[in-house]
C-alpha cells in the first residue's frame, strides 16, 4: 500500500521552460512533505518542504505548492535547466513522527 | 548541513555472508537512520538508530537480519546478515541535525550498492 505515489515515472522538458512534478498522497496524519533531488551514484539532496500549515514554499527557482484537501503536491521549476536532470523524490511525514515515507521516483530530463 | 560519510561505497557479495556498512557525520547528530533502496522502488525505512540502546525496526525488517549498533552521536554501523540475491540494493545512511524533532529534513549519505551473488 502506497502511501506516498508519483504516478510519472519520466518527465522531459526543454531548458528555460517550467517543470512540473507532481505527487500524491493518502495518509491524512502527514503534515510535513520534501522533495530530494538524486543524481546517479550520489545519495538523496533536499530541495525543499513544506508544512501543512502552508500551502506554498518558494526558493529560488524551486516552488512546492501543496493542496490538502486533495492530498496533492507539486514541485515547480523554473526556469528549468540541464544540471535539473535528476530522479526527484517526494516524501512525507506526520503523526509526531520525524521518519520519512518516499514516493518511487521521477526521472526528470532536462534537454538544452 | 552535516556530512555524511558511507563506507563501503559498493560491494559484491556472495550469497549467505554478512557486510557491515559504516556510517560516520562530521558533528554529532539527534537521529540517525537507515534505508534501503531496491531496484526500481522507493527508499524505504528499515531502522531508526538509537544511540546507546537498540535500534527502532519498521514493519518487515528484523534485529537477526538488519542488526544495527550506534555507539555514540557521530557514527552508526548497519549489517546485512546471511545475504541473498533478494539483498541486492543500495543502502542509505541519513541523519537529522539539530533538535531533531519534526518538520526537520534528514539528509542523506551517498549509499553503499550492494551486489549479492
Amino acid at each position: 500500500d502506497q502511501q506516498v505515489k508519483q504516478n510519472s515515472p519520466s518527465l522531459s522538458v526543454q531548458e528555460g521552460r517550467i517543470s512540473i512534478l507532481n505527487c500524491d498522497y493518502t495518509n491524512s496524519m502527514f503534515d510535513y512533505f520534501l522533495w530530494y533531488k538524486k543524481y546517479p551514484a550520489e545519495g538523496p539532496t533536499f530541495l525543499i518542504s513544506i508544512s501543512s500549515i502552508k500551502d506554498k514554499n518558494e526558493d529560488g527557482r524551486f516552488t512546492v505548492f501543496l493542496n490538502k484537501s486533495a492530498k496533492h503536491l507539486s514541485l515547480h521549476i523554473v526556469p528549468s535547466q540541464p544540471g535539473d536532470s535528476a530522479v526527484y523524490f517526494c516524501a512525507a511525514s506526520g503523526g509526531g513522527y520525524s521518519t520519512l515515507t518516499f514516493g518511487k521516483g521521477t526521472m526528470l530530463l532536462v534537454s538544452p | 548541513s552535516a556530512v555524511i560519510s558511507q563506507k563501503p561505497s559498493r560491494d559484491i557479495c556472495q550469497r549467505g555472508t554478512s557486510l557491515t556498512i559504516q556510517c560516520q557525520v562530521d558533528s554529532q547528530v539527534t537521529m540517525m537512520f537507515w534505508y534501503r533502496q531496491q531496484p526500481g522502488q522507493s527508499l524505504t525505512l528499515i531502522a531508526t538508530a538509537n544511540q546507546g540502546s537498540e535500534a527502532t525496526y519498521e514493519s518487515g525488517f528484523v534485529i537477526d537480519k538488519f542488526p544495527i549498533s550506534r555507539p555514540n552521536l557521530t557514527f552508526s554501523t548497519l549489517t546485512v546478515s546471511n545475504m541473498s540475491p533478494e539483498d541486492s540494493s543500495i543502502y542509505l545512511c541519513s541523519v537529522l541535525e539539530g533538535t531533531g524533532g519534526i518538520n526537520q529534513p534528514q539528509h542523506f549519505g551517498d549509499g553503499t550498492r550492494l551486489s549479492i551473488l
